[in-house]
This record gives structure tokens, C-alpha cells and sequence, in this order.
């Protein structure tokens, strides 16, 4: 149980253009989901924590405006990149927290991103 | 404010012998612990937790973690590494006044050689 997918799990977009990630909890119902960036051979870096229903609390330093975070319902939560550029190329991973367990979380596979 | 501290970004073990990755964290309140693995270009994996109760834990793979309060430490264990160990080890620490996010450590990659 507690399975986190992602998709698309690679992409490439042409700078300028805008990217949208998807993150989906299949087995059970995700109050919380959390989406980090890594960038190579680095920890995780939280960006923003999204609550269902709600709007999304990003972190200092994290551009709202550019990064887009939804969370419409209690089985999917999506990162939407707007107007991308090379610096935004990195690995992006979401996790999601669920029910009385709100201490653990169950993280997606990633979204390799990469902005030419 | 959580910390987490990894002692060796890089830690090189040949395969059969102990495994041994290091975190120390800091906490004003008690704190939840995880290990997490990493391989190249996946998500994490939850290999062990330490919320409550029993202070050595085991989780999957032949790992366990033992926490100390005393020198705020979850160091990881493993008596006998396996070529498929390696792998990027991130710990993490969260607790009740955080709910579920997690602070992670700088992680430590761990080669196996043969």
C-alpha cells in the first residue's frame, strides 16, 4: 500500500514554455502532499506543501508565480512550471501524508525535467 | 528549529563488511526519525522509522537504526553490505509540531566495493 506515482517521469520542454508534473496517490486518500526539487548529488529541498482543497504554502525564496501548485483533490496534487528555463532543470519529487499518520510520508519515483 | 546532520557525504564499504551511516539531529520536542534510500533517478524509500516505543528499529533490507536520546543520534547499521546497497542514504526528522514534514539531512552516498 501507500503508492506515490508521478508522471510524466522525464520531460523536455523548450524554454519559455510551461511543464506540468502530476503526482498521485493510488491506494489511499492524501491530505497533504509535499513537492521537493534535487538538484544532482544534493538533500531535497521542500518548495511547497499543499493541503486538499487549499492553497498551496511555499517556502521562502520559492516563486509562487512561477511554480504552481494544485491540489483539487485528495488523490492528485500538480507542479506546473510556467514559463521555464534552463535554471529550472532539476529532479522534482512529491510526496504525500495521509490520515492519523500525518508523520510519515510516501514519496513519488521523480520527474526528471530538463529545459533546453 | 529541526536540524539533521550527516557525518560523511561518502562512505565507501567493502561488500560483507558494516555498514555504518551517521546522523545527529536536533529537536526541541521529541522527534520522529527516518532513513531513506535513494537510487540514481528514483524517489526516496522508506527503509526504517522511529516513532515511539522500542529505540532499535529494524527495517528492510538488514538495516536497522537505533536512536539515542542522549547523544541525538539515529545512526544506521547494516552487519553485512551487499553490492545492491549502494545507494544515496538520506536520514530525516519530524515531530508533532511539524506533523509530516520532514527535514532531511545532506545524505550520504555509500559505494560497495567487491
Amino acid at each position: 500500500g501507500a503508492v506515490v506515482s508521478q508522471h510524466p517521469s522525464r520531460v523536455i520542454c523548450k524554454s519559455g514554455t510551461s511543464v506540468k508534473i502530476e503526482c498521485r496517490s493510488l491506494d489511499f486518500q492524501a491530505t497533504t502532499m509535499f513537492w521537493y526539487r534535487q538538484f544532482p548529488k544534493k538533500s531535497l529541498m521542500l518548495m511547497a506543501t499543499s493541503n486538499e482543497g487549499s492553497k498551496a504554502t511555499y517556502e521562502q525564496g520559492v516563486e509562487k508565480d512561477k511554480f504552481l501548485i494544485n491540489h483539487a483533490s485528495l488523490t492528485l496534487s500538480t507542479l506546473t512550471v510556467t514559463s521555464a528555463h534552463p535554471e529550472d532543470s532539476s529532479f522534482y519529487i512529491c510526496s504525500a501524508g495521509a490520515g492519523a499518520r500525518l508523520y510519515e510520508q510516501y514519496f513519488g519515483p521523480g520527474t526528471r525535467l530538463t529545459v533546453t | 528549529a529541526q536540524s539533521v546532520t550527516q557525518l560523511g557525504s561518502h562512505v565507501s564499504v567493502s561488500e560483507g563488511a558494516l555498514v555504518l551511516l551517521r546522523c545527529n539531529y536536533s529537536s526541541s520536542v521529541p522527534p520522529y526519525l527516518f532513513w531513506y534510500v535513494q537510487y540514481p533517478n528514483q524517489g526516496l524509500q522508506l527503509l526504517l522509522k522511529y516513532t515511539t516505543g522500542a529505540t532499535l528499529v529494524k527495517g528492510i533490507n538488514g538495516f536497522e537504526a537505533e536512536f539515542k536520546k542522549s547523544e541525538t543520534s539515529f545512526h544506521l547499521t547494516k552487519p553485512s553490505a551487499h553490492m545492491s546497497d549502494a545507494a544515496e542514504y538520506f536520514c530525516a526528522v519530524s515531530d508533532q509540531t511539524s506533523g509530516s514534514r520532514l527535514t532531511f539531512g545532506e545524505g550520504t552516498q555509500l559505494t560497495v566495493n567487491p
